[in-house]
């Protein structure tokens, strides 16, 4: 267990539709960090941000946004789906800035149809 | 652009031999680089890093090797076991703690 916590587990739902993947770090983490892995693909890294504010962006889509808030879990929203948004999202945290180490949720696996 | 590259997608290594994983990278300026190990249903586990000022670092059955020249770094497992069998992603971090993965190798150790 590593002490990030995703919910929900599982998602399905259709084309064109909104949902919002919710992250709990680890107790003391303020580095939030979100990553996405499509189908053998690689994780794609999305967005970081520690204690609150946007620190790093990757290939995240401009139908994709997220937010830290200042209890420090985060959300990822996703709009306007599109089959090709099917993956698995993961969040990840850590403590300090600069190791790398980052501790992995479960991930949420998002079915679009 | 993949920075990041695991070429072999699969290996497969008999119980108690060495289990070698490979990886490429393309930018010079990664200052950082990890294993991480996934099992099915998890998330990814940090399992061992090091600098790119290091050419080897060792943890257990775990070492790490880089060759910055080359653009290479391996990762050995000495002997490996059953409970080795995961999917293990190369990562190489930027400024800013931006980690880019590679697509993984799927290591399976057979008895």
């Amino acid at each position: 267990d590593s002490g990030v916590t995703q919910t929900p587990k599982h998602l399905i739902t259709a084309t064109g539709q909104r949902v919002t993947l919710r992250c709990s770090p680890r107790s003391g983490d303020l580095s939030v960090y979100w990553y996405q892995q499509s189908l053998d693909q690689g994780l794609q890294f999305l967005i970081q941000y520690y204690n609150g504010e946007e620190r790093a962006k990757g290939n995240i889509l401009e139908r994709f946004s997220a937010q830290q808030f200042p209890d420090l879990h985060s959300e990822l929203n996703l709009s306007s789906l599109e089959l090709g948004d099917s993956a698995l999202y993961f969040c990840a945290s850590s403590l300090a800035l600069g190791s790398g180490e980052l501790f992995f949720g479960e991930g949420s696996r998002l079915t679009v149809l | 652009d993949q920075q990041v590259k695991q070429n072999s997608p699969s290996l497969s290594v008999q119980e108690g031999r060495i289990s070698i994983l490979n990886c490429d990278y393309t930018n010079s300026m990664f200052d950082y680089f990890l294993w991480y190990k996934k099992y099915p249903a998890e998330g990814p586990t940090f399992l061992i890093s090091i600098s790119s000022i290091k050419d080897k670092n060792e943890d257990g059955r775990f070492t790490v090797f880089l060759n910055k020249s080359a653009k290479h770094l391996s990762l050995h497992i000495v002997p490996s076991q059953p409970g080795d069998s995961a999917v293990y992603f190369c990562a190489a971090k930027e400024m800013a703690d931006k980690l880019i993965f590679g697509t993984g190798t799927r290591l399976q150790v057979f008895p």
